[in-house]
């Protein structure tokens, strides 16, 4: 199956920094990719859609100046958390739709954000 | 509104025995697209058996088996053999729109086999 990476795996950060996380698709091109957060035994909440060359669409409640994300390529899109807080501290997973595969999420491994 | 129902926050279910992870689903969409992940300690999201919903048949992927009903709208995961490997956290998840399509998930189902 198609293999999606995230970069870095696990990151800690001060209160006031920012941090950005890589999402990768290997071995196919992603026109699409999704970023989603998970808090500690807790679902995953849908935060934006990120389309190669376009603005990113978020959904109702998540800023959009706080996570900025950025598709440049066609394998590559990134999400920055800005001014990062203790309460931002969650697992980030993103997922890339591969239209060679009927359109189907493969899912990156997440990112882990400890902000002290 | 769009949304995905998984009711059971736990279960336990004996090593070797079957076993139904309940999910239900709402969406005013005519093509959508049903999902099961499973999410083990480590937090990879294992992709585990997909089903249309213009697909006449349930879903089978080896001791996985989707049970679809639409007019109830549910679509409910059953694991066959249960394994220890099996415990985890299981999600239910559908994909609505056409074009520019989301995934939304529901809040998961933890499940532990026992031996």
């Amino acid at each position: 199956g198609a293999v999606v990476s995230q970069h870095p795996s696990r990151v800690i950060c001060k209160s006031g920094t920012s941090v950005k996380i890589e999402c990768r698709s290997l071995d196919f091109q992603a026109t699409t990719m999704f970023w989603y957060r998970q808090f500690p035994k807790q679902s995953l909440m849908l935060m934006a859609t990120s389309n190669e060359g376009s603005k990113a669409t978020y959904e109702q409640g998540v800023e959009k100046d706080k996570f900025l994300i950025n598709h440049a390529s066609l394998t590559l899109s990134t999400l920055t958390v800005t001014s990062a807080h203790p309460e931002d501290s969650s697992f980030y997973i993103c997922s890339a739709r591969s239209e060679q595969a009927s359109n189907e999420q493969f899912f990156g491994p997440g990112t882990r954000l400890t902000v002290l | 509104a769009q949304k995905i129902t998984q009711t059971q926050p736990g279960m336990f279910v004996q090593e070797k025995e079957a076993v139904t992870l309940d999910c239900t689903y709402d969406t005013s969409d005519q093509s959508y697209g049903l999902f099961w992940y499973k999410q083990p300690s480590s937090g990879e999201m294992i992709f585990l058996i997909y089903q249309g919903s213009y697909d006449e048949q349930n879903a089978t992927e080896g001791r996985y088996s989707l049970n679809f009903q639409k007019a109830r709208k549910s679509a409910n995961l059953v694991i066959s053999a249960s394994q220890l490997g099996d415990s985890a956290m299981y999600f239910c998840a559908m994909r609505v729109g056409t074009g520019g399509f989301k995934t939304i998930f529901g809040a998961g189902t933890r499940l532990f086999v026992k031996a």
